[in-house]
């Protein structure tokens, strides 16, 4: 059961433009909304998170939208880099249900120079 | 402060044998998820133990099974493998039921 839906499956941007990144979700229960970033062989690495009390949360080059209504968040990737070049993985959790995760199926993020 | 280590690396497995995998959950942590990421998909959740116990199981069979420690490290355990379960296994840890997970490298297992 895909409660968490992720697009675009793949992505590429160019130096210095804007990666946006989507992601819907079924569960309403959900009250923790994280972003991961994945290197080829390394394990997931959190980026940013948010909860529903917010609808917008900035780090840096990196922000998550949120909109509680229509069941969906973002992740927005400002002045995208080579570096970001990896797999981005959106992921919703409940509190009751401890710090069990639900991921997206990722999205391919490459950043040409 | 250690971060989330994991062992082996890599490991090849013929069907219907059986695995061992492990972790070592950083300083403090006492919650330990395993995943299961299949190539080119988002990591599945198969169960966490708190305290020793399991806390909460995904939609993975018996043959799945684990063990966490006293120290808190946790071992995966995998029985009659199928080819199904060649993945990346990865072992996450989190410091009480708190939300951020901390994930080792994972071990990539292939079934032959």
């Amino acid at each position: 059961q895909q409660q968490v839906k992720q697009s675009p499956q793949s992505l590429i941007v160019q130096k210095g433009g804007i990666s946006i990144i989507n992601c819907a979700y079924e569960n309403t229960a959900f009250d923790y909304f994280p972003w991961y970033q994945q290197f080829p062989g390394k394990g997931p690495a959190l980026l940013i998170a948010i909860r529903p009390d917010v609808s917008e949360k900035k780090e840096g080059r990196f922000t998550i939208s949120f909109n509680k209504s229509a069941k969906q968040f973002s992740l927005h990737i400002m002045d995208s880099q080579p570096g970001d070049s990896a797999t981005y993985f959106c992921a919703a959790s409940e509190e009751t249900s401890g710090s069990r995760l639900t991921f997206g199926e990722g999205t391919q993020l490459t950043v040409n120079p | 402060e250690t971060g989330v280590t994991q062992s082996p690396t890599h490991l090849i497995k013929t069907r219907g044998q059986q695995v061992t995998l492990r972790c070592s959950s950083q300083s403090g942590h006492n919650t330990v998820s395993w995943y299961q990421q299949a190539l080119g998909q988002g990591p599945q959740f198969i169960f966490q133990y708190y305290r020793e116990e399991e806390n909460g199981r995904g939609n993975f069979p018996p043959r799945f099974s684990g063990l966490q420690f006293p120290n808190y490290s946790s071992e995966l355990n995998v029985n009659a493998l199928e080819l199904d379960d060649s993945a990346l296994y990865l072992c996450a840890s989190t410091l009480g039921q708190g939300d951020e997970q901390f994930f080792g490298p994972g071990t990539r297992l292939t079934v032959l």
